[in-house]
Order: structure tokens, then sequence, then C-alpha cells
């Protein structure tokens, strides 16, 4: 168990809905990571928040988007759905970033979305 | 552009042979390297890591990696594998610098025939 949490483990919707994944870090990690991990695209990196701020962005499209709140815990929200947005998508936490020792990060059980 | 190549797609081997998959790297800077590891259904987990100083590292299940700084490498070595190892194996880079953003190699996934 890494002590980071995921919800739902699994998600199946329809083609054009919104759904909202959630993440709790483990406790005292200011970073968040969110990847998506497809057959054909293999691991790719969505986004970090760092203390509420958006830090670092990957190959995430502009119908997704995510936050991080106050209390730490992040929310991945993926609208007007498509087929190709079925995935796993994992959330990661680590607690240091920029600088030495930056980069450990503590992945979550993912969440499994399938888009019919 | 900054990018983590990992030639060995698929890697089956005997229980007890040798391992070494390649992980070779483009980043401008001083960069941390790690191996994580994702055993069949499940989250992934971190194997090994190296910030600074010895270039060899070891890590968990009798894993180790050495960084090579002047062929850009940090190759994955196990002397003896066992079934247990059958996985899949993602070789990252992150920089130092605040906006840094890790980057995943595609993955090596190792089949191991007992």
């Amino acid at each position: 168990d890494s002590g980071v949490t995921q919800t739902p483990k699994h998600l199946i919707t329809a083609t054009g809905q919104r759904v909202t994944l959630r993440c709790s870090p483990r406790s005292g990690d200011l970073s968040v990571y969110w990847y998506q991990q497809s057959l054909d695209q293999g691991l790719q990196f969505l986004i970090q928040y760092y203390n509420g701020e958006e830090r670092a962005k990957g190959n995430i499209l502009e119908r997704f988007s995510a936050q991080q709140f106050p209390d730490l815990h992040s929310e991945l929200n993926l609208s007007s759905l498509e087929l190709g947005d079925s995935a796993l998508y994992f959330c990661a936490s680590s607690a240091i970033t920029g600088t030495s020792g930056a980069g450990e990060q503590f992945f979550g059980p993912g969440t499994r979305l399938t888009v019919l | 552009a900054q990018s983590v190549s990992q030639h060995n797609h698929h890697v089956i081997l005997s229980e007890a042979a040798s391992l070494e998959l390649g992980c070779n790297y483009s980043y401008g800077g001083t960069v941390n390297l790690f191996w994580y590891v994702q055993y069949p259904g499940q989250h992934l987990q971190l194997l090994l890591k190296y910030f600074s100083g010895d270039p060899l590292v070891k890590g968990i299940k009798g894993f180790e990696a050495e960084f090579i700084k002047s062929k850009f490498s940090f190759n994955l070595r196990k002397p003896s594998v066992q079934w247990s190892d059958t996985a899949e194996y993602f070789c990252a880079v992150m920089g130092w610098s605040s906006a840094s953003k890790i980057i995943f190699g595609s993955g090596t996934r190792l089949s191991i025939r007992p």
C-alpha cells in the first residue's frame, strides 16, 4: 500500500459524458501527478500540481482538466469522452519537487475508465 | 527534446538467467533517474533511484542500476532473475528545476519462464 488512494476503482460511461476522478496523496506530500496508461500510448504524464498550483503539464488534452484543493486532494475531470479515452488513470504523489531527490513518486491503484 | 528510450520492448528469460534492461535518456542539465516496476494488475512501484553520488545504485529485490553520465544511460541489472520478476519495467528521468516534469520510457515487458 503506497498511501495514495484513488476513487473510483472502475468507471464505465458513455461517449460524450463527463467524469471526475479523485486522488488523495500520501500524508504530507504536496505534489500530485496524473498519468494515463493505455495499451497503445503507454504511460503518459498528464499534469502535476504542487501545493494547489499547476507545476508542469504533459500530454493533457484540452477536454481534460485538473485541480488540487487546499486539503491537497486532487481531481481529474474528463469531459466530452471518446472511446479512445478508455484507459487506466493513475495518480501519484511526492514529497518534494525541483531539487535533488525530486521525482520519487508513490502511485495509487488507479481508476480504470471504460468509455462505451 | 527530452526523452527516455527503452529499446527492449519485450524480454523473455529463463529463471536464473541474468538480466540487463537498457535505458538511455536525452535531457539537458542535472537529472534524477528512476526505475519503476509494475507487476501484473498492480500500480507502479519504485525499484531504485539515482540522485547523486555513487553511480551504482542498489534497489529492492536484488536489482541494481548503473548511471553512466557520458553515455546518458541508466541500465537495470539483476544477476539471477526469478519467475516473480515477471512485470513491466519503466525507466524515468526528472530534472532538478522546479518546473521539471518526469518523463517515463515506454516500458519493457519482462517475461520469465519457470
